[in-house]
């Protein structure tokens, strides 16, 4: 059973253009999102995390949506760069002591020159 | 410079021929995973471990096993090996904490190919 369901599987975007990757959830215990960023032949890295007292983070080019009723959280990446070509995964975890990480299926995001 | 060192990271294998995949972590984290990554099917989680000598089954745990004598290490051990095991496999580790914030330490991967 898939906790996190996160979309589109793959995009492609012009460089310039903004990227959007959306997940949802259904367990309203969770209450840690984070997003990782995967290069090929690289281990997937923490790129942005947000707690659900907020509904946006930004850092950078970089934004998490955060819409709490709705359960669902997006990454917005502003002004896409061929660099931001990559796999994002979105994660979500619960607030009860520490609680391991529930992994969306994760997109592919090709951003063309 | 704090890591997460998995080995080999490229393996071709036949069916049943058991193989090891180490890891090893210099952080101190007591928290280690095991996932695989398939198209279409992200990240699945196989084993993890809390602390040393405490081991548990992820999601897909079948196939597997794993041990946790040293904080620092956590090997994957495929006993028998077979064709649906081909994957991209990471080992991740982070510290205990209670905030909620878990934050993991990928390695960068080990591709097996089991023929």
């Amino acid at each position: 059973q898939q906790q996190v369901k996160q979309s589109p599987q793959s995009l492609i975007v012009q460089k310039g253009g903004i990227s959007i990757i959306n997940c949802a959830y259904e367990n309203t215990a969770f209450d840690y999102f984070p997003w990782y960023q995967q290069f090929p032949g690289k281990g997937p890295a923490l790129l942005i995390a947000i707690r659900p007292d907020v509904s946006e983070k930004k850092e950078g080019r970089f934004t998490i949506s955060f819409n709490k009723s709705a359960k669902q959280f997006s990454l917005h990446i502003m002004d896409s760069q061929p660099g931001d070509s990559a796999t994002y995964f979105c994660a979500a975890s619960a607030n009860t002591g520490f609680q391991k990480l529930v992994f969306g299926t994760g997109t592919r995001l090709l951003v063309s020159p | 410079e704090a890591q997460v060192t998995q080995n080999p990271r490229y393996l071709i294998t036949v069916t049943g021929k058991k193989l090891t995949v180490t890891c090893s972590q210099n952080m101190n984290h007591e928290y280690m995973s095991w996932y695989r990554q398939d198209p279409g099917l992200g990240l699945r989680q196989i084993y993890y471990s809390m602390n040393v000598e405490v081991t548990d089954k992820g999601d897909v745990p079948e196939g597997y096993k794993v041990s946790r004598k040293e904080k620092r290490n956590f090997p994957l051990i495929l006993e028998s090996p077979s064709p649906n095991q081909t994957s991209l496999y990471f080992c991740a580790s982070s510290l205990v904490g209670t905030s909620g914030a878990n934050v993991l330490t990928f390695g960068a991967g080990s591709r097996l190919t089991v023929l």
